[in-house]
């Protein structure tokens, strides 16, 4: 499985853009490139997935680059109700391979 | 529709007592896992589910830990003889295939071992 490397935590205030960036050097071919979100006291929720270039919906936007080796989540105008702990995780779409969950990245955001 | 459910929502038992933790997936989902939370912590996978076999039970962190589903569906976490390293909070989450495909999340058992 795909290793990922993303930054323990990370500071924003209100309507700012956070960009958090994930590093998988060794992806394979086969893999996507997918990002979750947890509030405290619940599970996670998908928030975005992507293969390569630019994927974009109505909360977030994931850039990758030709080498893949790299992601970056990109929040939009970010509220005090995106302060939240961000997964990324790469895996393929077999139904015999499992995704392996980090400790994530805390997105504080402030007033 | 209804979303992943689990229950009990929150467990406290004595060590070296079994527990039994129920997890019941979005109707339709082949995939279904287990993870488990420790305060503060990532999640850790345990086991995932095609349909009722596990193809993958690499995360089970010892004999004591088991799980089974039946009919495609309804899926129970057991852990035999608990130990206050097994406190943490167990997440359940079903997907319409393995791999990468979206998990949905249920709100977790939280365990207290004492």
């Amino acid at each position: 499985l795909a290793k990922t490397t993303q930054p323990i935590s990370m500071d924003s205030y209100e309507g700012q853009e956070v960009n958090i960036t994930c590093s998988h050097n060794n992806i394979a071919t086969n893999d996507y490139i997918t990002w979750y979100q947890q509030f405290p006291s619940q599970g996670p929720r998908f928030i975005i997935q992507g293969y390569k270039t630019k994927v974009t919906n109505e909360v977030a936007s994931l850039f990758i680059p030709a080498d893949r080796k790299s992601s970056t989540l990109s929040l939009p105008r970010v509220s005090l109700s995106d302060t939240a702990v961000y997964y990324c995780l790469v895996g393929s779409h077999s139904g015999y391979s499992t995704l392996t969950f980090g400790k994530g990245t805390m997105l504080l955001v402030s007033p | 529709g209804a979303g992943v459910s689990q229950s009990p929502s929150n467990k406290v038992t004595e060590k070296g007592k079994d527990v039994e933790l129920r997890c019941d997936p979005i109707s339709g989902h082949t995939a279904l896992y287990w993870y488990r939370q420790s305060l503060g912590q990532g999640l850790e996978f345990l086991i995932y589910f095609q349909g009722n076999s596990a193809p993958d039970k690499s995360g089970l962190p010892s004999d004591r830990f088991s799980a089974e589903r039946t009919g495609g569906s309804v899926s129970t976490l057991t852990i035999q003889r608990t130990q206050q390293e097994d406190s943490a909070v167990y997440l359940c989450a079903s997907s319409l295939g393995g791999g990468s495909k979206e998990q949905y999340f249920g709100p977790g058992t939280r365990l207290t071992v004492t």
